[in-house]
């Protein structure tokens, strides 16, 4: 069983703080994405990457940043945050040549006042 | 995504089935996953279709139809834990890396 754990669970910052959200899967995936997933919209890709030191805009990147700095960690930073950046964020992983099977971590509560 | 399309809401009685569609317009197909989400849970993968036809998987079974650009989720035997959130997910030709192209899920709720 894929294990992808992330940190924290819940957060809540104010307008304009920074925000780092942290990613780890233990079963060697070569993908990693990070989603957020709101009422009306379900999951939206913001980034992913296929490797330690990769990374790829997915279709909602606009106010984030991520950096996969092993093939363990992949985080999910937010600079400024701001209210609309209040959701539900999701981690997942996958193996090379399986597309069609992520795996998800528990999920990161984001509020932003 | 808007080439992923679920109804958002279905109801059904315990014991009975529960059918879940999805249609899904894209230039290259290549692939439908079914994901099972509870409130305020990650989603868990369920099933993966890419011939036409019906995949019989037991309590639940997926149906495909690339020609037409549909599929459903076939929830047999229901039980109340089966009310959850159901996302339908394509994987397109094109975009192989970003992975799957999610629609924004049906909810089942099952009553006794």
């Amino acid at each position: 069983e894929a294990a992808v754990t992330q940190s924290p669970r819940n957060k809540v910052t104010v307008t304009g703080g920074n925000v780092t959200l942290s990613c780890r899967q233990t079963n060697s995936h070569n993908y990693m994405y990070w989603y957020r997933q709101d009422t009306g919209h379900g999951l939206r890709l913001i980034h992913y990457s296929y490797g330690a030191g990769n990374l790829q805009i997915g279709d909602v990147p606009d106010g984030y940043k991520a950096t996969r700095t092993t093939q363990e960690d992949f985080f999910l930073l937010l600079e400024l945050a701001s209210p609309s950046q209040t959701s539900l964020y999701f981690c997942a992983s996958r193996k090379l040549g399986v597309s069609y099977e992520q795996y998800f971590g528990p999920g990161t509560r984001l509020t932003v006042l | 995504g808007q080439g992923v399309e679920q109804p958002a809401k279905l109801m059904s009685v315990e014991g009975t089935f529960a059918r879940v569609n999805c249609t899904y317009s894209t230039s290259g197909f290549n692939g439908l996953s079914w994901y099972q989400q509870r409130e305020g849970q990650a989603p868990v993968f369920l099933s993966y279709v890419v011939l036409d036809g019906l995949k019989d998987s037991g309590h639940f079974s997926t149906f495909l139809s690339r020609s037409n650009g549909y599929s459903y989720l076939l929830l047999t035997e229901l039980q109340i834990k089966d009310s959850a959130s159901y996302l339908c997910a394509v994987r397109e030709k094109d975009n192989y890396a970003q992975g799957l192209t999610f629609g924004l899920g049906t909810r089942v709720s099952v009553f006794p």
